[in-house]
């Protein structure tokens, strides 16, 4: 058990719909993560946060957004959602921004 | 633009000898890596990590080599267990930068007892 807590783990919805995937860090880290895995792909960072404050983006869509909350849990926000939004979606924390970063055991979305 | 590389998408070794899983970077920028192992329908789960200013890490059956001129990394597993079977991945971050961890599409290691 990493300490990262995912919620929902398993959320089936339909095309056009909106999502929110929460995420609560390890007790004590000031950084989050989230990454998305699609069938047999890597992971894809899509945006991380510290502290409240958005610190890095990287491939993520117009139709997802994120936010840190100051009890520093996360929320991402997919919305518009499409087939091909069907992935993994990983939370990962930690407690700096020079630390590693561990994994919760991610939500699994499926969009029909 | 794929700046960490894990070019053997699979491989399979027979137990108790090594396995040996490689990863490539192209950022210079990067100076710290890390090591996650994933079985299916969980999340990753860190392993091993390796600065730019050591060559060698080890923790246990686990050791990371770093090559900074070729930038390449190696994770050596000895000696594989059945349990090692999984999927790894590899990252990469720039202490100095942005922190955001790049990771490499993985490699799925069979081990086979």
């Amino acid at each position: 058990d990493s300490g990262v807590t995912q919620t929902p783990k398993h959320l089936i919805t339909a095309t056009g719909q909106r999502v929110t995937l929460r995420c609560s860090p390890r007790s004590g880290d000031l950084s989050v993560y989230w990454y998305q895995q699609s069938l047999d792909q890597g992971l894809q960072f899509l945006i991380q946060y510290y502290n409240g404050e958005e610190r890095a983006k990287g491939n993520i869509l117009e139709r997802f957004s994120a936010q840190q909350f100051p009890d520093l849990h996360s929320e991402l926000n997919l919305s518009s959602l499409e087939l091909g939004d069907s992935a993994l979606y990983f939370c990962a924390s930690s407690a700096s921004l020079r630390n590693t970063i561990y994994f919760g055991e991610g939500s699994w979305l499926t969009v029909v | 633009d794929q700046q960490v590389k894990q070019n053997s998408p699979s491989l399979s070794v027979q137990e108790g000898r090594i396995s040996i899983l490689n990863c490539d970077y192209t950022n210079s920028m990067f100076d710290y890596f890390l090591w996650y192992k994933k079985y299916p329908a969980e999340g990753p789960t860190f392993l091993i990590s390796i600065s730019s200013i050591k060559d060698k890490n080890e923790d246990g059956r686990f050791t990371v080599f770093l090559n900074k001129s070729a930038k390449h990394l190696s994770l050596h597993i000895v000696p594989s267990q059945p349990g090692d079977s999984a999927v790894y991945f590899c990252a990469a971050t720039a202490t100095s930068g942005t922190y955001k961890y790049i990771f490499g599409t993985g490699t799925r290691l069979k081990v086979l007892a």
